[in-house]
């Protein structure tokens, strides 16, 4: 069965430090990975996603994310960190032959000034 | 750009209520979902619909139903509401019948059961 983890409830990084927020999965076949931010009181936003091609992805604000398939992980990067990306972070996989798609439980980012 | 709308920002109904949850979307997009957000539990779907007047159950449709109508507009029914409903309620939609495109969200509905 598909599924996806975030391993760290809550990430603290100092403003100007690079960031890492770590997502592994497991899928069969080739996956599709989304990245989706949320701001406080607010829905989520799309940031970045893997289909095919290059394992580096670069997507919204100034994230990417590395697609490693013999890890079996999509980690979210941002080389320096800003106050304003303090967020829930969602890590999410489709299911394949359906529309469902599978979020992880979500990883705060406290990027403190 | 893609916007999602949900009828209400805060909602308080009494245990027993049926609860109406609306969604709009101005994109044309086939593919309509709701989730539940609960703290440590992430999102977890409780239906969606790709097409008008068809839905299909996610992980979690005890207690709920769901109407779509118009292609834009998705509902989320509460039957007959209880204090376990207390969470905040997703609506999101999606372009085409493939996983290969991205979800769009609305600001959410925190619903509170009394």
């Amino acid at each position: 069965a598909q599924s996806v983890a975030q391993p760290e409830d809550q990430v603290n990084v100092a403003e100007g430090n690079p960031l890492t927020v770590k997502c592994t999965y497991s899928v069969s076949g080739n996956p599709y990975l989304f990245w989706y931010v949320q701001y406080p009181n607010r829905g989520l936003q799309f940031l970045l996603k893997y289909i095919t091609g290059d394992n580096l992805v670069k997507g919204s604000y100034g994230f990417e994310a590395e697609f490693n398939k013999s890890q079996t992980s999509f980690h979210l990067k941002k080389p320096s960190a800003l106050v304003s990306d303090s967020a829930l972070y969602f890590c999410a996989v489709p299911t394949s032959g359906t529309y469902k798609y599978i979020f992880g439980t979500g990883t705060r980012l406290k990027v403190l000034a | 750009d893609v916007k999602v709308t949900q009828s209400s920002r805060y909602l308080v109904k009494r245990t027993g209520e049926k609860v109406f949850l609306e969604c709009v979307q101005d994109m044309d997009h086939e593919n309509m979902f709701w989730y539940r957000q609960d703290p440590g539990l992430g999102l977890r779907l409780i239906y969606f619909s790709y097409d008008v007047k068809m839905k299909e159950k996610g992980d979690i449709p005890e207690g709920y139903s769901v109407s779509r109508e118009k292609k834009e507009r998705f509902s989320l029914i509460l039957e007959s509401a209880s204090t376990n409903q207390t969470s905040m309620y997703l609506c999101a939609s999606s372009f085409l019948r493939t996983w290969a495109y991205e979800q769009y969200f609305g600001p959410g509905t925190r619903l509170t059961v009394t």
